[in-house]
């Protein structure tokens, strides 16, 4: 099992729409949670963190479930901007420090 | 805002070269990773440094080295290029703190012939 599992996609959705993506993690001693978007051939831009009693910014939210290990994203009212790739990031600090990369969920929004 | 830069966009060597790929980050970050990031692979983490002199090993460190003389630059090394290694290098940066992320570069493409 992969420490950090994403859906790989891709989502195709229509520009408006909600959209969620789930991202579950094997190492219950995870410390903190990212959310990450990757345009095409371009480097991951930390998109959001993932707080333990969820949070907002703007169109997005993010959740993070310790109970079931794992976190998610929410986009509301979709623009065709969106389009990208989306990485799920878990720091843990067990044997070391830790830094594990979901391999992402792309996400087409069309018009 | 945080600023990684890395010297090169694109890069093409040949196969045995000893390729330099520099990173320098300028908000004093004693973290810095170097990744590749290869399709259908995400990123793995080549080495990473979290003070200056000091080294990590990855998870896919065979045929790289690193140098980290000074906080701000993270230097990864092919010491002999193979056509393997053709791949998106990305230099990260953070804080020490585990709560902390990493800020990445803009990337450098590197092709070996």
């Amino acid at each position: 099992r992969k420490e950090v599992e994403q859906d790989p996609g891709p989502f195709n959705v229509p520009e408006g729409a909600t959209v969620a993506f789930n991202c579950t993690y094997s190492n219950s001693a995870s410390q903190s949670f990212f959310w990450y978007r990757q345009d095409c051939r371009k480097e991951p831009k930390l998109l959001m963190s993932v707080y333990s009693s969820g949070n907002e910014d703007g169109r997005f939210t993010a959740q993070l479930n310790r109970a079931s290990q794992y976190i998610s994203l929410l986009i509301r009212d979709s623009k065709l901007s969106d389009s990208a790739t989306y990485l799920c990031v878990v720091n843990s600090e067990t044997g070391g420090f830790k830094t594990i990369f979901g391999a992402g969920t792309r996400l087409f929004v069309k018009a | 805002d945080v600023k990684v830069t890395q010297s090169s966009r694109y890069l093409v060597k040949r196969t045995g070269e000893k390729v330099f790929l520099e990173c320098v980050q300028d908000m004093d970050h004693e973290n810095m990773f170097w990744y590749r990031q290869d399709p259908g692979l995400g990123l793995r983490l080549i080495y990473f440094s979290y003070d200056v002199k000091m080294k990590e090993k990855g998870d896919i460190p065979e045929g790289y080295s690193v140098s980290r003389e000074k906080k701000e630059r993270f230097s990864l090394i092919l010491e002999s290029a193979s056509t393997n290694q053709t791949s998106m290098y990305l230099c990260a940066s953070s804080l020490p703190d585990d709560n902390q992320p990493q800020h990445f570069g803009d990337g450098t493409r590197l092709s070996i012939l």
